[in-house]
């Protein structure tokens, strides 16, 4: 399984873009990246997955280098609310398969 | 909106007593995992089940640790005897076979070891 670097915390204020980088250097070919948004006393949340370069739903957008060594996460406009946990996880995409959550960037929007 | 539900949110036992988290999966749903969350740390994967199965399973997923789907709709996790260390968020999730990489996860039981 990929390990996924990403900062430990970061802060915004209302309004502002934030991107979130992670990293996996040693991603394999088979692998897609996912994140997903958890906040205090609540289960994970899924936001995106991609595979290779942009995906974007209503939530956010997902960057996905070339290299695909490393991804970037993408909420636009942010709110109090997005105050969260954001976890980047890197694996196979089917179900059944081991889901490995790393230690999440922490991300504190400020008014 | 579907969502997994989960039962008791909140279960206080003594160490080496029995405990069984139960879990509603979303109805179509064919994938079903558990994971703990310790407070202040990460989520942790504790194991997979699909086709009435485990599919994966952690190191953390030991002999204490058992997983049944009793009929089509409840999925429930089993510790068999509590540790104080096994105090933590248990929270369930299950995923759809079009789209399993997305993961729906529960409220969480927690669980505390007295």
């Amino acid at each position: 399984l990929a390990k996924t670097t990403q900062p430990i915390s970061m802060d915004s204020y209302e309004g502002q873009e934030v991107n979130i980088t992670c990293s996996h250097n040693n991603i394999a070919t088979n692998d897609y990246i996912t994140w997903y948004q958890q906040f205090p006393s609540q289960g994970p949340r899924f936001i995106i997955q991609g595979y290779k370069t942009k995906v974007t739903n209503e939530v956010a957008s997902l960057f996905i280098p070339a290299d695909r060594k490393s991804s970037t996460l993408s909420l636009p406009r942010v709110s109090l609310s997005d105050t969260a946990v954001y976890y980047c996880l890197v694996g196979i995409n089917t179900g059944g398969f081991k889901t490995i959550f790393g230690a999440g960037t922490r991300l504190f929007v400020k008014a | 909106e579907p969502e997994v539900t989960q039962t008791p949110s909140h279960q206080v036992t003594q160490m080496g007593q029995e405990v069984i988290l139960r879990c509603v999966p979303i109805s179509n749903h064919l994938y079903f995992y558990w994971y703990r969350q310790i407070l202040g740390q990460k989520v942790e994967f504790l194991v997979s089940f699909y086709n009435n199965e485990i599919s994966e399973k952690s190191e953390i997923f030991d002999d204490q640790f058992s997983v049944e789907r009793p009929d089509g709709s409840n999925f429930t996790l089993k510790i068999r005897s509590t540790k104080l260390e096994d105090s933590a968020m248990y929270f369930c999730a299950s995923a759809s076979a079009g789209s399993s990489y997305e993961q729906y996860f529960g409220p969480g039981t927690r669980l505390t070891v007295t």
